[in-house]
């Protein structure tokens, strides 16, 4: 079975703190994606990226980045935590070329105090 | 990537059958229509994907027109576990596309 894996479950930051989120993926899928999503909201994209040491910005890139330096892994990285970006998020890996599923870690519930 | 109107919830009956409709006027030539599930505090999950006339699985069926303008993911028989939001997408996954989701479709069964 594709495994996304998201490091944490939940997790609890100060504003102001710095903040890793990691995924990994064992299937050596090219694309990776990062959401967020809130209530009514949908899902809504903040990164992706489709290769090593490659991102794009998604539709909500603001107070985030991301780091690939490996094939399996995607990092998104909150530079200084704000109480707005309480959310879950939800990391995707899949592979290019037609169109295929597309698999999801569990989740991770952030809140920001 | 083709924009897609879903409605916003839809409530249905233990063991009807269930419909939701996706428009998507702008489909292009290569775009595969493709369905997702989510649960609750969990991530989507693919149900099905197609690219004309009638696809079926174990879990769903899904009917495209001719013109592709639009599609229908058929739920047979649904139960309270069915209870989700359900995404439609429009597009093709070639190398440095964006995965991209819209609001989906709240559906409820109530017994």
């Amino acid at each position: 079975d594709v495994k996304v894996t998201q490091s944490s479950r939940y997790l609890v930051k100060r504003t102001g703190e710095k903040v890793f989120l990691e995924c990994v993926q064992d299937m050596d899928h090219e694309n990776m994606f990062w959401y967020r999503q809130d209530p009514g909201l949908g899902l809504r994209l903040i990164y992706f990226s489709y290769d090593v040491k490659m991102k794009e910005k998604g539709d909500i890139p603001e107070g985030y980045s991301v780091s690939r330096e490996k094939k399996e892994r995607f990092s998104l990285i909150l530079e200084s935590a704000s109480t707005n970006q309480t959310s879950m998020y939800l990391c995707a890996s899949h592979p290019p070329g037609g169109w295929t599923e597309a698999f999801f870690g569990q989740g991770t519930r952030l809140t920001v105090v | 990537l083709a924009k897609t109107t879903q409605p916003i919830s839809m409530d249905s009956y233990e063991g009807q059958e269930v419909n939701i409709t996706c428009s998507h006027n702008n489909i292009a030539t290569n775009d595969y229509i493709t369905w997702y599930q989510q649960f609750p505090s969990q991530g989507p999950r693919f149900i099905i994907q197609g690219y004309k006339t009638k696809v079926t699985n174990e879990v769903a069926s899904l009917f495209i027109p001719a013109d592709r303008k639009s599609s229908t993911l058929s739920l047979p028989r649904v139960s309270l576990s069915d209870t989700a939001v359900y995404y439609c997408l429009v597009g093709d996954m070639e190398y440095g596309n964006k995965l991209v989701f819209g609001a989906g479709t709240i559906l409820r069964v109530k017994s």
